[in-house]
């Protein structure tokens, strides 16, 4: 019940396309889902959040996607381009708890 | 503003061998963690601090030690390292905890036991 489910693994998008990354759970306490943006070599850092009173978050041209009823999320980044390529982590946690990350998708733009 | 500090970048260590890996941060933050990463695996929570004197166990504390004796550092030990401990360790710092604040993460530190 703990766990968050991620895909795909990796991911390969042309430049100016859509990357779409899904994310599953299954504890129905969770209220707050980030994503998480890593470049080689450095560390994670917030991208966007969403909470379930809302459907749909958009920050730029990347929006989050949330179905409360089927337990899913997902991560848009609109007009892909090559500086978007990295490693993008979903999460999610209950209030108070503590984060419980993704597997992890490498995208890659291409040029 | 450095955020959040690593030290070392690199290390190899031998099987057995006990090393400790150094965070600090200069943003007040009273909440503090410490992720492994693996390949496929995601980022796992080994252990935590909400204020100074104050830690607990994550998903993954075996093998592991932590103390927090200030606001600004948050050591972790390795005792008896193993090859199951060759991964990337971030440390991360936050103002509240996690679910109302973001986690600011160092550029972490990659482990080799061999």
């Amino acid at each position: 019940q703990q766990q968050v489910k991620q895909s795909p693994q990796s991911l390969i998008v042309q430049k100016g396309g859509i990357s779409i990354i899904n994310c599953a759970y299954e504890n129905t306490a969770f209220d707050y889902f980030p994503w998480y943006q890593q470049f080689p070599g450095k560390g994670p850092a917030l991208l966007i959040a969403i909470r379930p009173d809302v459907s749909e978050k958009k920050e730029g041209r990347f929006t989050i996607s949330f179905n409360k009823s089927a337990k899913q999320f997902s991560l848009h980044i609109m007009d892909s381009q090559p500086g978007d390529s990295a490693t993008y982590f979903c999460a999610a946690s209950r209030t108070g708890g503590k984060l419980i990350f993704g597997q992890g998708t490498e995208l890659s733009v291409k040029p | 503003n450095a955020g959040v500090t690593q030290t070392p970048k690199f290390r190899i260590l031998k099987i057995g061998q006990s090393m400790t890996l150094q965070c600090a941060q200069d943003m007040n933050h009273n909440y503090m963690y410490w992720y492994r990463q693996d390949p496929g695996m995601g980022l796992k929570l080994i252990y935590y601090s909400v204020g100074a004197g104050i830690t607990d166990k994550g998903e993954v504390p075996n093998g592991y030690n932590v103390s927090r004796s200030t606001t600004e550092d948050f050591p972790l030990r390795l005792e008896l390292a193993a090859p199951s401990q060759t991964s990337v360790y971030f440390c991360a710092s936050s103002g509240v905890d996690s679910s109302n604040s973001p986690l600011h993460f160092g550029n972490g530190t990659r482990l080799t036991v061999t």
